[in-house]
């Protein structure tokens, strides 16, 4: 088993949608996770943060943290073309390290 | 705030070479981790530095090492290149890479994008 899973995707939906991006990791007492896009030859850019279980809102963003089930997600309301990119899932494995491992990526596509 | 710099952005190198790579972290922020990345394998940590003390360390050979000088610049050496080496090395800093467990969060300089002929 993968420490960080994704789905590779494509995800694709339709603008305007609302798009949802799953991420699983295998270390139960993990205690941080981020959500990075990143665009076609470009470097990953953070879009959130969670530590807490529970969901995690920033603007068109929504992070949900489900520790129990050792699950991660992404919400992207009013999906824009401009959100096609790959995104990335990324926890601290093993927590208490400095160590951050990412997930393969999801790559979404937002139909126009 | 200016972000995260790589120097250089390109390289081409061919085999048996070494290389150097730098980056240069957020003002602030004292932990630089590095990171590669490819195609087949997606972005993997190779190690990570803060106070000049390489602090953990990934699956990778030890051709790969770094290095973190007291102003929390990093520099990264592959040396006896490979082929396989091709990349895109990636440099991430956050304020204390994580204490007590929690992790900050990092954020990730443009890359060098590494070729070897």
């Amino acid at each position: 088993q993968k420490e960080v899973e994704q789905n590779s995707g494509p995800l694709s939906v339709p603008e305007g949608a609302i798009a949802s991006l799953n991420c699983t990791y295998s270390d139960r007492v993990s205690q941080s996770f981020f959500w990075y896009r990143q665009y076609s030859g470009k470097s990953p850019e953070l879009i959130m943060s969670i530590y807490s279980n529970g969901d995690k809102e920033d603007g068109r963003f929504t992070a949900q943290l489900n520790k129990a089930s050792q699950y991660v997600s992404l919400l992207i309301r009013d999906s824009q073309p401009s959100d096609s990119a790959t995104y990335l899932c990324a926890v601290n494995i093993p927590p208490g390290t400095y160590k951050y491992i990412f997930g393969t990526g999801t790559r979404l596509k937002v139909l126009a | 705030k200016a972000g995260v710099t790589q120097t250089p952005r390109y390289l081409i190198k061919t085999r048996g070479q070494q290389v150097t790579l730098s980056c240069s972290p957020i003002s602030g922020h004292r932990s630089v981790s590095w990171y590669q990345q490819t195609p087949g394998q997606g972005l993997q940590f190779l190690f990570e530095y803060f106070s000049e003390t390489q602090r953990n360390k990934g699956n990778f050979p030890g051709r790969f090492s770094g290095r973190q000088f007291s102003n929390s610049r990093s520099e990264m050496n592959v040396s006896t290149l490979e082929l396989g080496d091709s990349a895109l090395y990636l440099c991430a800093s956050s304020l204390t890479g994580g204490l007590a467990g929690v992790s900050t969060e990092q954020f990730f300089g443009p890359g060098t994008r590494l070729t070897v002929l």
